[in-house]
C-alpha cells in the first residue's frame, strides 16, 4: 500500500516570496491533516480537511497561509508571502475517518527554509 | 490552558533496560490517547491508541498506560535496543472535537 506522499522534500525561498507544497494522500482516507512541526517541538495542525470540506482551520494563518483539497483526494497548501518563522517541516497526514478511530499516516514532510 | 507535557529532556538508557516515558496533560478530558514515533527527517509512526476505559494496551515489547485521574500516560519499552532510539510524541484530541495535539516529544537514546 502506497503511503502519504509529498513534495517537494525541501525547499529554499527568501522572506516574501512564495511556496506551495503537495501531498497525495492514501487512497480512501476521507480525513487529510496539514501539520508544521518547528525544530525541537511537535507537530502543530494547520488545517484539517474531511473529504473536501475543512473541519478546522483555527491555527491556520489565514493572511499568509492557504489550503485547498481538490475533489476530496490531493492537497496543496501555500504560503505567500513567507516570513523567516515559516522555516520548519510541514508535515501532511491522513486517515481512513477521524483520529479517534485509529492512527494518521504521515508523510516524510517537506522542509521549508526561508532565509 | 490545555497544555500536553513531555520531558523535553532526552532520556539515555542502556540496551536491554526498559524505557519509560511520561506524558502529563492539563485541562483537558481525552477519550483517547496516542503514541508515535519519529526519527530525524522522517514523518510520525503510529504506535499505540489507548481509550479512557483502558488502562493498558499492549503490543510486542510497548506497553501504555493511562491514568485518567493522574491526567497521566506513560509509554514502557522493555528489553530496549539501540533501534528503539528516536523521539516518542504523545498526541490527545483537544476537548471536544477531533482535533489530534501533539506534545513536544521526548528523546530516547539507547546504547549499547
Amino acid at each position: 500500500e502506497a503511503g502519504v506522499a509529498q513534495s517537494p522534500r525541501y525547499k529554499i525561498i527568501e522572506k516574501r516570496q512564495s511556496v506551495a507544497f503537495w501531498c497525495n494522500p492514501i487512497s480512501g482516507h476521507a480525513t487529510l491533516y496539514w501539520y508544521q512541526q518547528i525544530l525541537g517541538q511537535g507537530p502543530k495542525l494547520l488545517i484539517q480537511f474531511q473529504n473536501n470540506g475543512v473541519v478546522d482551520d483555527s491555527q491556520l494563518p489565514k493572511d499568509r497561509f492557504s489550503a485547498e483539497r481538490l475533489k476530496g483526494v490531493d492537497s496543496t497548501l501555500k504560503i505567500q508571502p513567507a516570513k523567516l518563522e515559516d522555516s520548519a517541516v510541514y508535515l501532511c497526514a491522513s486517515s481512513l475517518q477521524g483520529a479517534d478511530t485509529g492512527e494518521l499516516f504521515f508523510g516524510e514532510g517537506s522542509r521549508l527554509t526561508v532565509l | 490552558s490545555q497544555k500536553i507535557e513531555q520531558n523535553s529532556e532526552a532520556l539515555n538508557i542502556q540496551e536491554g533496560k526498559t524505557a519509560t516515558l511520561t506524558c502529563n496533560y492539563t485541562n483537558y478530558s481525552p477519550a483517547y490517547l496516542q503514541w508515535y514515533r519519529q526519527d530525524p527527517g522522517r514523518g510520525p509512526v503510529f504506535l499505540l491508541l489507548i481509550r479512557e476505559n483502558e488502562k493498558e494496551k499492549r503490543k510486542e515489547r510497548l506497553k501504555v498506560t493511562f491514568d485518567t485521574t493522574l491526567k497521566q500516560s506513560l509509554f514502557h519499552i522493555t528489553a530496549s535496543q539501540p533501534a528503539d532510539s528516536a523521539t516518542y510524541l504523545c498526541a490527545l484530541p483537544s476537548n471536544n472535537t477531533d482535533k489530534l495535539i501533539f506534545g513536544t516529544g521526548t528523546r530516547l537514546q539507547v546504547f549499547p
